[in-house]
């Protein structure tokens, strides 16, 4: 069990689009749910925070009008790209948890290229 | 504030050798976990292993095991008997109890010649 999907896998959009990445939990309802963000040949880089029904905590330097994460249940969380540049290409992954273990179940991951 | 450090970039190995992947952390806590991801080229994260840090036992998963030196904050990766499709980034990550954020070391890149 503990398996967490993303969709899509693989995004090409325009700059100034808005993209919307999806993330869930497929077996369990996951209490908290991470967004990072990766580039190549680096470590993950946490963005934000998510609890169900509740705002998102951003980590510091990390644009919340411009990254928007909405978590509508504990089995979906949503990060939004808005107004997307191509300094916004990376790799996007989500890790859900679930009480009582403490490890993260991450997801394949979203590759985003901005044009 | 919490950091984890993994001193070593890249690291080599022949197929069916051993290989040690270091990792140092910082911390004034005193409950938390360790954990060592790996992440192939799909860069899907896959939880290779975790530690307790209450637990004096090294945790072991068949090839893998760790040497958990809780003193001197060390956490390193031993993987016995390599195979081709160990061949992955390699990333040390710890978490306290009193927080759900997983931080991670910078990675290392493992290569296993045949």
């Amino acid at each position: 069990g503990a398996v967490v999907s993303q969709h899509p896998s693989w995004v090409i959009c325009k700059s100034g689009t808005s993209v919307k990445i999806e993330c869930r939990s497929l077996d369990f309802q996951a209490t908290t749910m991470f967004w990072y963000r990766q580039f190549p040949k680096q470590s993950l880089m946490l963005m934000a925070t998510s609890n169900e029904g509740s705002k998102a905590t951003y980590e510091q330097g990390v644009e919340k009008d411009k990254f928007l994460i909405n978590h509508a249940s504990l089995t979906l969380s949503t990060l939004t790209v808005t107004s997307a540049h191509p300094e916004d290409s990376s790799f996007y992954i989500c890790s859900a948890s679930k009480i009582p273990t403490v490890q993260g179940y991450f997801g394949p991951g979203t590759r985003l290229t901005v044009l | 504030a919490q950091t984890v450090t993994q001193s070593q970039p890249e690291m080599s190995v022949q197929e069916a050798e051993t290989v040690t992947l270091s990792c140092t952390y910082d911390t004034s806590e005193s409950d938390y976990y360790l954990f060592w991801y790996k992440q192939p080229p799909s860069r899907q994260m896959i939880l290779v292993i975790r530690q307790e840090a209450y637990k004096q036992q090294n945790a072991t998963e068949n090839r893998f095991s760790v040497n958990f030196q809780k003193a001197a904050k060390s956490f390193s990766l031993k993987i016995s008997d390599s195979q081709l499709g160990d061949a992955a980034m390699y990333f040390c990550a710890y978490i306290s109890y009193n927080t759900d954020k997983l931080i991670f070391g910078t990675g290392t890149r493992l290569q296993v010649f045949p």
